[in-house]
């Protein structure tokens, strides 16, 4: 049972370049979701997806972009990464109804130069 | 201004005493709290939800919700060395997001 699987699990960057993290669930959850997750501090949101189709800015959308690509799929792309864009990145996905929790991936540690 | 607050710590208790972790938040409309458990360089995994006021009890966890005075706390009995973790609170308003605190670091000395 994979749950949701993040790519890749490290990479580094060097200022101005782009990338793409991906992001699948096997759990036909509803709704999908971005997080950073800086030293110290707690998970703070960047998109969310509430269905297929649907994309809605979190708390910390600056420099980031995100596409539904299917059900199972939901990617985050910085188009010109800086070095404020170090962290570690979280996705997770939830049913999408009633009380359901959401569930984690391993997460994508991204350092950029 | 942060919606869901939560003293950083570190909380350290020894070996077999009772964690008691707090959590406040600021939306009263808030519906689900979550409790979930993160050790260092992996991800959240969530160990308790608690909808209703009262107590709901999982084994050595216990959360507590009081909505009139807007907290939610968990306790770990009998605390072990493995429960050393930072425990992260997450509150869901009406819609489909989750607001995490800043999350609690736990140390359980031998």
């Amino acid at each position: 049972n994979a749950g949701v699987t993040q790519t890749p699990k490290f990479q580094v960057l060097k200022t101005g370049q782009s990338m793409t993290l991906q992001c699948a669930q096997d759990m036909n959850h509803n709704s999908m979701y971005w997080y950073r997750q800086d030293p110290g501090m707690g998970l703070r949101l960047i998109y969310y997806s509430a269905s297929e189709g649907t994309t809605d800015k979190g708390e910390v959308p600056n420099g980031y972009n995100v596409s539904r690509l299917n059900k199972r799929e939901f990617s985050l792309r910085l188009e010109s990464a800086a070095p404020s864009q170090t962290s570690v990145y979280f996705c997770a996905s939830r049913e999408g109804q009633g009380n359901q929790p959401q569930h984690f991936g391993d997460g994508t540690r991204l350092s950029i130069l | 201004q942060k919606e869901v607050e939560q003293n950083s710590g570190p909380l350290s208790v020894p070996e077999g005493a009772i964690a008691s972790l707090n959590c406040t938040y600021s939306d009263r409309v808030s519906q689900s709290f979550f409790w979930y458990r993160q050790y260092s360089g992996k991800s959240p995994e969530l160990i308790m939800s608690i909808y209703s006021n009262g107590d709901k009890e999982d084994g050595r966890f216990t959360a507590q919700l009081n909505k009139a005075s807007q907290y939610v706390s968990l306790l770990i009995r009998d605390s072990q060395p493995s429960d050393s973790a930072t425990y992260l609170c997450a509150v869901r308003g009406g819609g489909n997001m989750l607001t995490f605190g800043g999350g609690t670091r736990l140390m359980v000395k031998p």
